[in-house]
């Protein structure tokens, strides 16, 4: 089955830091760039970041930049993001999506379900 | 940085045309991607380039992009239909740049 799944959110005090996973399964993970999508709690869709297939290129939300770092494992079909110095403006689902190409531009064509990051003290 | 605006919401009856609109600076020299997503779902790709739609999705909903306005049209609405519908485009200087969504309501 075409699938990304998601983990590693849950409950992290503020200034803290956290590793997301995303592990990719039933398509060639490397023919793909891939992205972190977040949406707070009742709000919209916002891009975090985004690698080229073979993590030649990576990109940021200016949100973000400097705090969150993005990566992948072709090898284990597996995205990464780590999350440095939270924020509780950080907290919300956090979206693994495939783009549509190994390269830059375009739009999504598989989500997973999300994970849930929650900034409180 | 780049901008689009969409509607908070839109209501419709069964059986009707819902347009959502996706309003950008001479957003008809981009390409529009548009995005399903229901409560407590990941979010799903309903029309990529404009006016392509995936497989399985119904040719019920269709887009269009012109001048500083892209639409995405859902034509004989269904209760399925009801969702949040989120427009997407990309800018070389904000890169994914997402619209703030359109609550698609069926009365």
């Amino acid at each position: 089955e075409v699938q990304l799944v998601e983990s590693g959110g849950g409950l992290v005090q503020p200034g803290r830091s956290l590793r997301l996973s995303c592990a990719a399964s039933g398509f060639t993970f490397d023919d793909h760039a891939m992205h972190w999508v977040r949406q707070a709690p009742g709000k919209g869709l916002e891009w975090v970041s985004g690698i080229s297939w073979n993590s030649g290129y990576s990109g940021y939300a200016d949100s973000v930049k400097g705090r969150f770092t993005i990566s992948r494992d072709n090898a284990k079909n597996s995205l990464y993001l780590q999350i440095n110095s939270l924020r509780p403006e950080d907290t919300a689902f956090y979206y693994c999506a495939r783009a549509y190409t190994s390269g830059w531009r375009g739009y999504f064509d598989l989500w997973g379900r999300g994970t849930l990051v929650t900034v409180s003290s | 940085s780049y901008v689009v605006a969409q509607p908070p919401s839109v209501s419709v009856a069964p059986g009707r045309t819902a347009s959502i609109t996706c309003a950008g600076n001479n957003i008809g020299t981009k390409s529009v991607h548009w995005y399903q997503q229901k409560p407590g779902q990941a979010p799903v790709l309903v029309i990529f380039y404009d006016n392509d739609r995936p497989s399985g999705i119904p040719e019920r909903f269709s887009g269009s992009n012109s001048g500083n306005t892209a639409t995405l049209t859902i034509s004989r609405v269904e209760a399925g239909d009801e969702a949040d519908y989120y427009c997407q485009v990309w800018d070389d200087t904000s890169d994914y740049v997402f619209g703030a969504g359109t609550k698609v309501t069926v009365l």
